[in-house]
């Protein structure tokens, strides 16, 4: 049983399209992180969430942190090809020190 | 200017052999980490090192050795390979204890296939 369950695993979308990741968990996280990563390389940050309810946009990505601080959500508005990759949120267990991955969203979207 | 650095960024061999990967940040922190990543692109963490000091060594099997031989430096070297090591390990840094959020910055990976 993964810490924090990620959804969907795949997601297949025509350019255009708007979709939503979500990231859950029963556990209450200090900040909540999200990184894309594009084959063959690393993952990079694309934002960090800390408050309750924060909501931060970034472009066409839109990502909020549940009131509660257990989950968070993704959604990007009008995808594009460029939007392709995997999507991986991260949650920073104790102040400091370790991050807990979810198991990552692939996402593909076709033109 | 690349920020978290890693070599080899292949390697393969066989079974039983000794390897080590290298890994290097220009970027200041003052923490360190080794994550592994599967087939199925689960990243989990295997170590981490502030200062040169371990801080976190995950349930990791003893054949993986970790050394940092300053805060910009973090090596992994692993005994005895197996089969199941075939993985993409990634080496990150953060600001640690410095920063609240521990945010990540990831090297390029180093593929790693056993035959």
């Amino acid at each position: 049983t993964q810490l924090l369950e990620q959804s969907p695993q795949f997601l297949s979308i025509q350019e255009g399209e708007n979709l939503t990741v979500y990231c859950n968990s029963s556990s209450v996280f200090s900040s909540l992180q999200w990184y894309r990563q594009e084959p063959g390389e690393g993952p990079v940050l694309l934002v960090t969430v800390v408050t309750g309810g924060e909501v931060k946009k970034l472009k066409r990505l839109t990502f909020q942190f549940g009131d509660a601080r257990k989950d968070s959500s993704l959604h990007i508005t009008a995808a594009q090809p460029g939007d392709t990759g995997l999507y991986l949120c991260a949650g920073d267990m104790e102040y400091g020190n370790k991050l807990v991955f979810g198991a990552g969203t692939i996402l593909r979207v076709k033109s | 200017d690349t920020a978290v650095s890693q070599t080899p960024k292949y390697l393969v061999t066989q079974m039983g052999n000794d390897k080590s990967i290298k890994c290097e940040q220009n970027l200041g922190h003052d923490t360190m980490y080794w994550y592994k990543q599967d087939s199925k692109k689960f990243l989990k963490i295997m170590f981490s090192y502030n200062n040169k000091e371990l801080i976190i060594n995950e349930t990791v099997p003893n054949r993986f050795s970790p050394k940092s031989p300053d805060k910009a430096h973090l090596n992994l070297h692993i005994n005895s390979l197996e089969l199941g090591d075939s993985a993409v390990y990634f080496c990150a840094s953060s600001q640690g204890r410095a920063s609240s959020y521990n945010e990540q910055f990831f090297g390029p990976g180093t593929r790693l296939t056993v035959l």
